[in-house]
């Protein structure tokens, strides 16, 4: 059971390219999130998808375009990476509760992005 | 907006000794707490949750939590820390009436020296 997966793990890119980052996961869950983590803010949600084809906006969007035309995929793209996105990525799923106790998210091992 | 926040930046801590963390949050309604951690070089991993009933709530490794609805508060509690909790910990809490999204605290490092 792989369960959540995200690739690459570390990615070192320069200003102005694009940078695709991956996100898979085997539990069929409805919810997708994509977060970065940086020193001193915790974890910030960027985007977050309810169910295939539908996204929506979290904290910190600009800059980032997400997709989910499967329910398994979540990929976070930037279109032109700036050094402020060097960060670590994670994303996470959760199930869509239907009983109390089934609101947890579940983390991937994150992708650590640096961009020169 | 609702925030989380996580009263020390970074604990340190003998073996053995004993912990809490403190953990509030802005939101005066019905809330979903959650403590994850984060070992070193590794993923954010549940700890604990609290929805409703019994305030005192058990999670894996020793740790507990008590939820305190009057002080807005949700402290991740063990009574002997040992080397391998040296990680970093988070809070993080969702109101089930607004939308989907988890607030995460800031995060508390704790090192555990031998």
């Amino acid at each position: 059971d792989a369960g959540i997966t995200q690739s690459p793990r570390y990615k070192i890119t320069e200003t102005g390219r694009q940078v695709t980052l991956m996100c898979h996961q085997t539990w069929s869950h409805s919810y997708m999130f994509w977060y970065r983590q940086d020193l001193g803010h915790g974890l910030r949600l960027i985007y977050y998808s309810a169910a295939a084809d539908i996204t929506d906006k979290g904290e910190v969007p600009d800059g980032y375009v997400v997709s989910r035309s499967k329910t398994e995929n979540f990929p976070l793209t930037l279109e032109s990476a700036t050094r402020s996105q060097t960060s670590v990525y994670f994303c996470a799923s959760r199930e869509w509760p239907r009983t109390e106790g089934t609101d947890t998210q579940y983390f991937g091992p994150g992708t650590r992005l640096t961009v020169l | 907006a609702q925030s989380v926040s996580q009263h020390n930046h970074h604990v340190i801590l003998s073996e053995a000794a004993s912990l809490e963390l403190g953990c509030n949050y802005s939101y005066g309604g019905t809330v979903n707490l959650f403590w994850y951690v984060q070992y070193p070089g590794q993923h954010l991993q549940l700890l604990l949750k609290y929805f409703s009933g019994d305030p005192l709530v058990k999670g894996i490794k020793g740790f507990e939590a008590e939820f305190i609805k009057s002080k807005f508060s949700f402290n991740l509690r063990k009574p002997s820390v040992q080397w391998s909790d040296t990680a970093e910990y988070f809070c993080a809490v969702r109101n089930p009436n607004y939308g989907q999204n988890f607030v995460f605290g800031p995060g508390t490092r704790l090192s555990v020296l031998p």
